[in-house]
């Protein structure tokens, strides 16, 4: 079964901290994996991929397929990091996503 | 960059009335948009899955009579949620996948709340 796990629903660290959001996942094929971040009241928007290998706004993601996971890391956290994230899988015949329930990040001062 | 705007954004409704809620990509062709429904404080869950031009695709326990899905144009896809009751109420949000150039990506509206009372 195509399945996503945040196993944190919140997560909670100090401005300047490391932060790591962690994402597990089930896929019988070659999956390609998404982080999504939603700040307060907007949209949902892409923050990474993993085919990427890219930094986006200081946060990066591996791909370890060993241990099925693609956690989301941030050397510190800022304030404005503060949001509720979204690990996704792209799965079907159609690409759609498969979402994890989310992980809220609080950064406090 | 890709757009993709709802609306409406919020509606109130009565039980028993049907409610039409929009999906457009305002700047790219989409053949392809996506339904999903979100509860407060969980996931976002894929409804159905819109092609242009042809039927919609139901994920597992939804049900297609009460929400009808119309993908007409590459830049418009309708989900009409029919005799709407209380328990249909929820944050519904559309995405809709860019295929042409790249990378392949899916981008999302802001969502529509349904209220129904």
């Amino acid at each position: 079964a195509q399945r996503v796990t945040q196993p944190e629903k919140l997560l909670s660290v100090f401005k300047g901290a490391p932060v790591e959001l962690k994402c597990n996942y089930s896929y019988s094929g070659s999956p390609e994996l998404f982080w999504y971040v939603q700040y307060s009241r907007q949209r949902l928007q892409l923050l990474l991929r993993h085919i990427s290998r890219e930094s986006i706004k200081g946060f990066t993601a591996d791909l370890n397929k060993g241990e099925t996971s693609f956690h989301l890391k941030k050397p510190f956290a800022q304030e404005e990091d503060s949001a509720m994230y979204y690990c996704a899988l792209r799965g079907g015949s159609q690409g759609n996503l498969i979402f994890g329930k989310g992980t809220k990040l609080s950064v406090k001062p | 960059g890709a757009v993709v705007s709802q609306h409406p954004s919020w509606v109130i409704c009565k039980s028993g009335t049907s409610v039409k809620i929009e999906c457009r990509s305002l700047d790219f062709q989409a053949t392809t948009m996506f339904w999903y429904r979100q509860f407060p404080k969980q996931s976002l869950m894929l409804m159905a899955t819109s092609n242009e031009g042809s039927k919609a695709t139901y994920e597992q326990g939804v049900e297609k009579d009460k929400f009808l899905i119309n993908h007409a144009s590459l830049t418009l896809s309708t989900l009409t949620v029919t005799s709407a009751h209380p328990e249909d109420s929820s944050f519904y949000i559309c995405s809709a996948r860019r295929l042409a150039g790249a990378p392949d990506e899916q981008f999302f509206g802001p969502g529509t709340r349904l209220t129904v009372l």
